[in-house]
C-alpha cells in the first residue's frame, strides 16, 4: 500500500502567522491527493483535493501544491479556528490511505 | 444538502461481529460511491472500503477477510459488518460519501464502537 508521511507532527505557530504542512508518498501517486482537516469530536472535512483544488467553501487562504510524491498544505495566514489537525489522503492507488497527520497549534 | 447518520448497537464483545448502518439523505445512494471510515482513539484514519453502483465493493486488503458492506437502496443507506472483533477495532466509524475518484467530500458524525468484555 502507499504510505503518505506528513511532517512536522506538530506545528507551534501565532494567528496571522503561515503554516506549511508537507506530505510525501511512498510511490508517485499523480496528483491524487487530498488534504482535510479534523477538530476535536469532529470528522474531518475536506479542504483539497487533486492536489490543488480547493473544496467548495474552502477560505482562499488554504493552498495546497505538489505532484507525483511531494505535497504540501499552505494556510497563508492561521485564523483562530485554523488550529486543527491536519491529514493528507492518496486516492491513485487502493487501498486509499492517508498520513498521521500534522497537528498545528497555538504558541 | 447531503447528510449522512451513522447507528448501531453500541459495545461489542470480542470475537463478535460489529455492524453500523448509514442513512444518507439529500442524495441518492444509488448515484455515487459510499465508504466507511474508522479512526482509532487518538490515532489516525483507515479506510475500510466503498460500495458502488448499488452493490459492487471495494475492500482495505488489511481488513477484507473481515469486512462486508452492503446496500439498501429502498431504505437509501448502507451497512456495514466486521466479524471477529478485537480491542483493535475499538474506533470512531465514519460512514462517507466518495467522489472524484476517492475523496471523501460528505461525512457522517461518526459513532464510537468499543470491542470490550
Amino acid at each position: 500500500e502507499t504510505v503518505l508521511t506528513q511532517s512536522p507532527g506538530t506545528l507551534s505557530l501565532s494567528p496571522g502567522e503561515r503554516a506549511t504542512l508537507s506530505c510525501r508518498a511512498s510511490q508517485t501517486v499523480s496528483s491524487y491527493l487530498a488534504w482535510y482537516q479534523q477538530k476535536p469530536g469532529q470528522a474531518p472535512r475536506l479542504l483539497i483535493y487533486a492536489a490543488s483544488s480547493r473544496a467548495t467553501g474552502i477560505p482562499d487562504r488554504f493552498s495546497g501544491s505538489g505532484s507525483g510524491t511531494d505535497f504540501t498544505l499552505t494556510v497563508s495566514r492561521l485564523e483562530p479556528e485554523d488550529f486543527a489537525v491536519y491529514y493528507c489522503q492518496q486516492y491513485g492507488y487502493s487501498p486509499w490511505t492517508f498520513g498521521q497527520g500534522t497537528k498545528v497549534e497555538v504558541k | 444538502q447531503v447528510q449522512l447518520q451513522e447507528s448501531g448497537p453500541g459495545p461489542v464483545k470480542p470475537s463478535e461481529t460489529l455492524s453500523l448502518t448509514c442513512n444518507v439523505s439529500g442524495d441518492s445512494i444509488s448515484s455515487y460511491y459510499w465508504s466507511w471510515i474508522r479512526q482509532p482513539p487518538g490515532r489516525g484514519l483507515e479506510w475500510i472500503g466503498y460500495l458502488y453502483n448499488s452493490g459492487s465493493t471495494n475492500y482495505n486488503p488489511s481488513l477484507k477477510s473481515r469486512v462486508t458492506i452492503s446496500v439498501d437502496t429502498s431504505k437509501n443507506q448502507f451497512s456495514l459488518r466486521l466479524s471477529s472483533v478485537t480491542a483493535a477495532d475499538t474506533a470512531v466509524y465514519y460512514c462517507a460519501r466518495q467522489n472524484r475518484g476517492g475523496i471523501f467530500d460528505y461525512w457522517g458524525q461518526g459513532t464510537l464502537v468499543t470491542v470490550s468484555s
